[in-house]
């Protein structure tokens, strides 16, 4: 079985423009949530999606956004970037919405100047 | 959704247990208490969990209090692979949506 893998690794952006991250769940994962992890702080909470549907969202603003396709991989998609989007971007994937074990991908590691 | 709280840091020399606490005093009936670690530059990694009873797994091992107010993560022999952060985290199965609230975690030192 194959684990959770994210792309890129790295990114520079400029403030202002677009950005889409990705993600693979792990094989016979339905579920996918992505977390933003400021510098010496816990990851928190953006947006789960479950069979293609956003099923829960934290405090972030709208130009977060997302997609899950069919195979179950996953994208987030931040608009109009701001320094304080500079963060490691986590993707977990799970089977079912709730408890059980989430598997993590490396993360993105995304520096808006 | 039910906080925890765990101590910022704490160190360990190497080949001896690590008991890390943490508190939960407002855990309701149906919340498993899970621990993840997060090594450095790293996504978080799924260590144990538990609802009433002790959880052993290859890993580690989980304390949970008769009230279910507190738990401990017991590392039995601490390895300099074992340093990461250590978040405590309450999840309801049952819940409409399955996120994961993270707090800032119990940084781990482990000295060789």
């Amino acid at each position: 079985e194959t684990g959770v893998t994210q792309s890129p690794t790295h990114l520079i952006k400029t403030r202002g423009q677009q950005v889409t991250l990705r993600c693979s769940s792990q094989s016979g994962h339905n579920t996918v949530s992505w977390y933003q992890q400021a510098l010496g702080q816990g990851p928190q909470f953006i947006f789960q999606y479950y069979r293609e549907e956003e099923n829960g969202r934290g405090n972030f603003p709208p130009r977060f956004s997302g997609l899950q396709f069919p195979n179950y991989s996953s994208e987030l998609n931040v608009n109009a970037l701001e320094l304080d989007d500079s963060a490691l971007y986590l993707c977990a994937s799970s089977w079912g919405v709730a408890g059980g074990e989430a598997f993590f991908g490396q993360g993105t590691r995304l520096t808006v100047v | 959704d039910a906080k925890t709280t765990q101590p910022n840091s704490m160190e360990s020399n190497e080949e001896e247990p690590v008991h890390l606490p943490c508190n939960h005093s407002t855990i309701s009936g149906t919340d498993y208490i899970h621990w993840y670690r997060q090594l450095p530059s790293q996504g978080p990694e799924y260590v144990i969990h538990g609802l009433t009873s002790n959880v052993n797994n290859r890993m580690a091992s989980l304390a949970i209090a008769e009230d279910r107010k507190s738990s401990t993560l017991i590392l039995h022999r601490a390895t300099l692979r074992d340093a990461a952060v250590y978040y405590c985290i309450l999840r309801d199965p049952g819940g409409s949506q399955g996120n994961l609230i993270f707090g800032k975690g119990t940084k781990l030192s482990v000295k060789p």
